[in-house]
Protein backbone atom coordinates (compact mmCIF):
# COMPACT_ATOMS: atom_id res chain seq x y z
CA UNK A 1 0.00 0.00 0.00
CA UNK A 2 1.25 3.47 -0.66
CA UNK A 3 1.80 5.87 2.35
CA UNK A 4 2.40 9.59 2.42
CA UNK A 5 4.16 11.23 5.29
CA UNK A 6 4.13 14.74 6.27
CA UNK A 7 6.21 14.99 9.29
CA UNK A 8 5.30 18.61 10.57
CA UNK A 9 1.69 19.26 11.57
CA UNK A 10 2.80 23.19 11.33
CA UNK A 11 5.84 24.99 10.00
CA UNK A 12 6.52 28.84 11.12
CA UNK A 13 8.54 30.73 9.46
CA UNK A 14 9.49 34.62 9.13
CA UNK A 15 8.43 36.85 6.13
CA UNK A 16 11.11 36.75 3.46
CA UNK A 17 13.06 33.47 5.03
CA UNK A 18 12.85 30.32 3.20
CA UNK A 19 10.39 27.94 3.84
CA UNK A 20 10.55 23.93 3.40
CA UNK A 21 7.88 21.72 4.16
CA UNK A 22 8.93 18.16 3.95
CA UNK A 23 7.40 15.43 2.78
CA UNK A 24 8.29 11.58 2.29
CA UNK A 25 6.54 8.79 0.95
CA UNK A 26 6.31 5.03 0.33
CA UNK A 27 4.95 2.88 -2.57
CA UNK A 28 5.90 -0.17 -4.74
CA UNK A 29 6.46 0.73 -8.26
CA UNK A 30 7.44 4.89 -9.46
CA UNK A 31 5.78 7.31 -7.96
CA UNK A 32 3.53 9.90 -9.03
CA UNK A 33 4.41 12.76 -6.85
CA UNK A 34 2.19 16.12 -6.10
CA UNK A 35 1.97 19.29 -3.98
CA UNK A 36 -1.46 20.96 -3.37
CA UNK A 37 -2.58 24.35 -1.35
CA UNK A 38 -5.71 24.60 0.59
CA UNK A 39 -6.76 27.86 1.76
CA UNK A 40 -9.68 28.61 4.37
CA UNK A 41 -12.72 26.52 3.33
CA UNK A 42 -11.78 26.28 0.31
CA UNK A 43 -10.54 23.24 -2.33
CA UNK A 44 -7.29 21.96 -3.12
CA UNK A 45 -5.28 24.13 -5.62
CA UNK A 46 -2.38 22.75 -7.62
CA UNK A 47 1.47 23.63 -7.05
CA UNK A 48 3.49 21.20 -8.54
CA UNK A 49 4.55 17.60 -9.95
CA UNK A 50 7.15 15.26 -10.74
CA UNK A 51 6.60 12.65 -13.26
CA UNK A 52 10.19 11.89 -14.74
CA UNK A 53 13.10 13.74 -15.79
CA UNK A 54 15.18 16.32 -13.41
CA UNK A 55 14.57 15.83 -9.75
CA UNK A 56 13.75 19.38 -9.16
CA UNK A 57 10.59 20.82 -9.80
CA UNK A 58 9.52 24.31 -10.51
CA UNK A 59 5.39 25.23 -10.03
CA UNK A 60 3.49 27.70 -9.14
CA UNK A 61 3.77 31.01 -6.87
CA UNK A 62 7.92 30.68 -6.71
CA UNK A 63 7.70 27.15 -4.86
CA UNK A 64 9.58 24.09 -5.92
CA UNK A 65 10.61 20.45 -4.95
CA UNK A 66 13.05 18.19 -5.00
CA UNK A 67 12.60 14.73 -5.70
CA UNK A 68 15.20 11.97 -3.62
CA UNK A 69 14.95 8.79 -4.57
CA UNK A 70 17.00 7.00 -2.31
CA UNK A 71 15.58 9.23 0.64
CA UNK A 72 11.73 8.58 -1.05
CA UNK A 73 11.42 12.09 -0.26
CA UNK A 74 9.57 14.95 -1.98
CA UNK A 75 10.46 17.97 -0.14
CA UNK A 76 8.76 21.58 -0.77
CA UNK A 77 10.32 24.43 -0.82
CA UNK A 78 10.29 28.07 -1.15
CA UNK A 79 12.82 30.41 -1.07
CA UNK A 80 11.52 33.57 -0.08
CA UNK A 81 8.08 33.33 1.80
CA UNK A 82 5.30 35.37 1.76
CA UNK A 83 2.45 36.37 4.60
CA UNK A 84 0.31 34.81 1.75
CA UNK A 85 1.73 31.77 1.66
CA UNK A 86 0.30 30.90 5.36
CA UNK A 87 -1.94 27.86 4.61
CA UNK A 88 -2.36 24.51 4.39
CA UNK A 89 -0.16 21.74 2.03
CA UNK A 90 -0.89 18.93 1.27
CA UNK A 91 1.89 16.67 -0.38
CA UNK A 92 0.08 13.39 -2.39
CA UNK A 93 1.78 10.51 -4.21
CA UNK A 94 -0.13 8.34 -6.87
CA UNK A 95 0.71 5.14 -8.39
CA UNK A 96 -0.09 3.25 -11.45
CA UNK A 97 -0.32 0.15 -10.48
CA UNK A 98 -2.55 1.37 -7.39
CA UNK A 99 -5.02 2.08 -9.64
CA UNK A 100 -3.67 5.72 -10.07
CA UNK A 101 -5.50 6.83 -6.55
CA UNK A 102 -4.17 9.67 -5.18
CA UNK A 103 -3.01 9.32 -1.56
CA UNK A 104 -2.78 12.44 0.70
CA UNK A 105 -0.38 13.09 3.77
CA UNK A 106 -1.17 14.79 7.04
CA UNK A 107 -1.09 17.70 5.64
CA UNK A 108 1.42 20.65 6.94
CA UNK A 109 -0.09 23.93 8.64
CA UNK A 110 2.13 26.99 7.33
CA UNK A 111 2.34 29.95 8.89
CA UNK A 112 4.25 32.76 7.64
CA UNK A 113 4.95 36.04 10.27
CA UNK A 114 5.53 39.58 9.18
CA UNK B 1 -6.27 26.32 -16.59
CA UNK B 2 -8.55 23.30 -15.58
CA UNK B 3 -11.41 24.23 -13.74
CA UNK B 4 -13.52 22.36 -11.41
CA UNK B 5 -16.91 23.91 -9.79
CA UNK B 6 -18.51 22.45 -7.09
CA UNK B 7 -22.05 23.63 -5.77
CA UNK B 8 -23.25 24.33 -3.00
CA UNK B 9 -20.52 25.97 -1.40
CA UNK B 10 -22.63 25.79 2.22
CA UNK B 11 -25.75 23.82 3.36
CA UNK B 12 -27.14 23.39 6.11
CA UNK B 13 -30.29 21.23 6.35
CA UNK B 14 -32.20 19.24 9.20
CA UNK B 15 -31.85 15.70 10.32
CA UNK B 16 -33.37 13.10 7.51
CA UNK B 17 -32.94 15.47 4.77
CA UNK B 18 -31.54 14.04 1.46
CA UNK B 19 -28.45 16.85 0.32
CA UNK B 20 -27.26 16.61 -3.39
CA UNK B 21 -23.79 18.26 -4.31
CA UNK B 22 -23.07 18.94 -8.14
CA UNK B 23 -19.44 18.93 -9.31
CA UNK B 24 -18.42 20.30 -12.95
CA UNK B 25 -15.65 20.22 -14.81
CA UNK B 26 -15.79 23.14 -16.97
CA UNK B 27 -13.05 23.53 -19.35
CA UNK B 28 -12.66 20.10 -19.97
CA UNK B 29 -13.77 16.43 -19.88
CA UNK B 30 -13.67 13.89 -17.13
CA UNK B 31 -14.48 10.30 -17.16
CA UNK B 32 -13.43 9.82 -13.79
CA UNK B 33 -14.38 12.48 -11.12
CA UNK B 34 -13.34 11.67 -7.45
CA UNK B 35 -15.66 12.76 -4.24
CA UNK B 36 -13.65 13.20 -0.72
CA UNK B 37 -14.22 14.22 2.74
CA UNK B 38 -12.34 15.63 5.24
CA UNK B 39 -13.01 16.04 8.82
CA UNK B 40 -11.73 19.57 10.84
CA UNK B 41 -7.82 19.93 10.52
CA UNK B 42 -7.50 16.37 9.34
CA UNK B 43 -6.42 15.49 5.37
CA UNK B 44 -8.78 14.08 2.72
CA UNK B 45 -10.24 10.71 2.71
CA UNK B 46 -11.32 9.09 -0.65
CA UNK B 47 -14.52 8.13 -0.25
CA UNK B 48 -15.36 7.38 -4.13
CA UNK B 49 -14.53 7.21 -7.55
CA UNK B 50 -16.89 7.95 -9.66
CA UNK B 51 -17.15 6.72 -13.20
CA UNK B 52 -18.99 8.24 -16.00
CA UNK B 53 -21.57 5.76 -17.39
CA UNK B 54 -20.83 3.32 -14.93
CA UNK B 55 -21.16 2.96 -11.36
CA UNK B 56 -18.93 4.12 -8.69
CA UNK B 57 -16.15 2.71 -7.01
CA UNK B 58 -16.72 3.11 -3.14
CA UNK B 59 -13.67 3.14 -0.84
CA UNK B 60 -14.14 0.54 2.40
CA UNK B 61 -15.88 1.50 5.18
CA UNK B 62 -18.14 4.00 2.62
CA UNK B 63 -21.73 3.03 2.82
CA UNK B 64 -23.19 2.99 -0.93
CA UNK B 65 -26.92 3.31 -0.09
CA UNK B 66 -25.78 6.61 2.00
CA UNK B 67 -23.92 8.63 -0.24
CA UNK B 68 -25.01 8.03 -3.77
CA UNK B 69 -22.75 9.17 -6.72
CA UNK B 70 -24.07 10.16 -10.31
CA UNK B 71 -21.82 10.32 -13.07
CA UNK B 72 -24.43 10.87 -16.13
CA UNK B 73 -22.43 12.52 -18.11
CA UNK B 74 -18.30 13.79 -18.94
CA UNK B 75 -18.73 16.77 -17.31
CA UNK B 76 -20.86 16.37 -14.12
CA UNK B 77 -20.96 13.96 -11.13
CA UNK B 78 -23.50 14.52 -8.10
CA UNK B 79 -23.24 13.20 -4.80
CA UNK B 80 -26.50 12.82 -2.64
CA UNK B 81 -26.25 12.29 1.17
CA UNK B 82 -29.45 10.23 1.57
CA UNK B 83 -31.77 10.96 5.47
CA UNK B 84 -28.30 13.05 6.40
CA UNK B 85 -27.47 12.84 9.94
CA UNK B 86 -25.23 14.79 12.12
CA UNK B 87 -22.72 12.60 12.18
CA UNK B 88 -22.28 13.59 8.19
CA UNK B 89 -21.44 16.88 8.59
CA UNK B 90 -18.56 17.39 6.87
CA UNK B 91 -16.60 19.31 4.42
CA UNK B 92 -16.58 17.36 0.95
CA UNK B 93 -14.37 17.72 -1.48
CA UNK B 94 -14.82 16.74 -5.51
CA UNK B 95 -11.67 16.09 -7.69
CA UNK B 96 -11.31 15.59 -11.38
CA UNK B 97 -8.38 14.35 -13.84
CA UNK B 98 -8.51 15.80 -17.43
CA UNK B 99 -9.55 12.52 -19.51
CA UNK B 100 -8.65 14.20 -22.51
CA UNK B 101 -4.66 15.32 -21.77
CA UNK B 102 -3.87 12.06 -23.35
CA UNK B 103 -1.72 11.55 -20.37
CA UNK B 104 -2.25 9.78 -17.07
CA UNK B 105 0.14 11.78 -15.18
CA UNK B 106 -2.21 15.05 -15.03
CA UNK B 107 -2.64 16.19 -11.75
CA UNK B 108 -6.15 16.44 -10.45
CA UNK B 109 -8.32 19.50 -10.10
CA UNK B 110 -10.36 20.24 -7.17
CA UNK B 111 -13.50 22.06 -6.58
CA UNK B 112 -13.58 24.16 -3.51
CA UNK B 113 -15.76 21.93 -1.55
CA UNK B 114 -19.31 22.11 0.43
CA UNK B 115 -19.66 22.68 3.91
CA UNK B 116 -22.44 20.29 4.91
CA UNK B 117 -24.11 20.93 8.24
CA UNK B 118 -26.87 18.72 9.38
CA UNK B 119 -29.09 20.21 12.41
Amino acid sequence: AQSVAQPEDQVNVAEGNPLTVKCTYSVSGNPYLFWYVQYPNRGLQFLLKYITGDNLVKGSYGFEAEFNKSQTSFHLKKPSALVSDSALYFCAVRVKAAGNKLTFGGGTRVLVKP
Amino acid sequence: GAVVSQHPSWVICKSGTSVKIECRSLDFQATTMFWYRQFPKQSLMLMATSNEGSKATYEQGVEKDKFLINHASLTLSTLTVTSAHPEDSSFYICSARDSGAGQPNQPQHFGDGTRLSIL
